[in-house]
C-alpha cells in the first residue's frame, strides 16, 4: 500500500502570502494530480504531473514534480481568500494499476482577508 | 450531462437499514469510480468500472458493499446493514478511458448512520 503524507496538515494565512504545501511519498508515481475540494463538494482536478522535474504554472499556483517521481509540491503566490480550501495530491502507482489513485489526507488551507 | 451527478446529497439511515447511491456520470465516459471519504480524510478508492463490468472491487470494505452499472452508465452503490462506521461522503468521479490525467467527481453523498 503506498502512502503519500502531505504537509502542512491546516495553513492559515493572510491574504497576500506565499505558501508551499508538499506531498512525499517512497513509491514512484506514473503521474500525479491535485486536487482542490471545497467543503461540501467532491474533488475538482488542478493539474496533473507525469514526468520526472515537471513544473507547471496555473496563474498564481505553481506545481513540480520530483526528478524520481515519487514527491511533489504546490506553491501559491499571493494568496486570495478563494483560494481556501483542501488541497489533495494523488498518485497512479507506477506498478500497479493504471487508474486507482492513492490520495493523501490534504492540506486545508485558509487565506484570511 | 455536464457534470457528475450524485443523489441524494444527504442521507440519514438508521444502523442496520440498507441505502442506495446513485451516480449519473458524464455522457460517454467510459470509466467510472466510486470513492469513499472519511471526516478529516483523502478519499479511499472503492471499485472501478469499466463501461459495465467492475474490473476492480478491492476496496470494497465489506459484502455488505455491493455496486452496480448494468448498462454501462448509471451506477449505484449499495451498503446493506447499514453500521456508524459506513458513515462517510460517498464521491463518484468519472472519465473517458481510465486517465492517467484526472478524473471529474461528482459532490458526493454524506451518508450519515444513526
Amino acid at each position: 500500500t503506498q502512502l503519500l503524507e502531505q504537509s502542512p496538515q491546516f495553513l492559515s494565512i493572510q491574504e497576500g502570502e506565499n505558501l508551499t504545501v508538499y506531498c512525499n511519498s517512497s513509491s514512484v508515481f506514473s503521474s500525479l494530480q491535485w486536487y482542490r475540494q471545497e467543503p461540501g463538494e467532491g474533488p475538482v482536478l488542478l493539474v496533473t504531473v507525469v514526468t520526472g522535474g515537471e513544473v507547471k504554472k496555473l496563474k498564481r499556483l505553481t506545481f513540480q514534480f520530483g526528478d524520481a517521481r515519487k514527491d511533489s509540491s504546490l506553491h501559491i503566490t499571493a494568496a486570495q481568500p478563494g483560494d481556501t480550501g483542501l488541497y489533495l495530491c494523488a498518485g497512479v502507482d507506477s506498478g500497479g494499476s493504471n487508474y486507482k489513485l492513492t490520495f493523501g489526507k490534504g492540506t486545508l488551507l485558509t487565506v484570511n482577508p | 450531462g455536464a457534470g457528475v451527478s450524485q443523489s441524494p446529497r444527504y442521507k440519514v439511515a438508521k444502523r442496520g437499514q440498507d441505502v442506495a447511491l446513485r451516480c449519473d456520470p458524464i455522457s460517454g465516459h467510459v470509466s467510472l469510480f466510486w470513492y469513499q471519504q472519511a471526516l478529516g480524510q483523502g478519499p479511499e478508492f472503492l471499485t472501478y468500472f469499466q463501461n459495465e463490468a467492475q474490473l476492480d472491487k478491492s476496496g470494497l470494505p465489506s459484502d455488505r458493499f455491493f455496486a452496480e452499472r448494468p448498462e454501462g452508465s448509471v451506477s449505484t452503490l449499495k451498503i446493506q446493514r447499514t453500521q456508524q462506521e459506513d458513515s462517510a461522503v460517498y464521491l463518484c468521479a468519472s472519465s473517458r478511458p481510465p486517465s492517467l490525467r484526472g478524473y471529474t467527481f461528482g459532490s458526493g453523498t454524506r451518508l450519515t448512520v444513526v
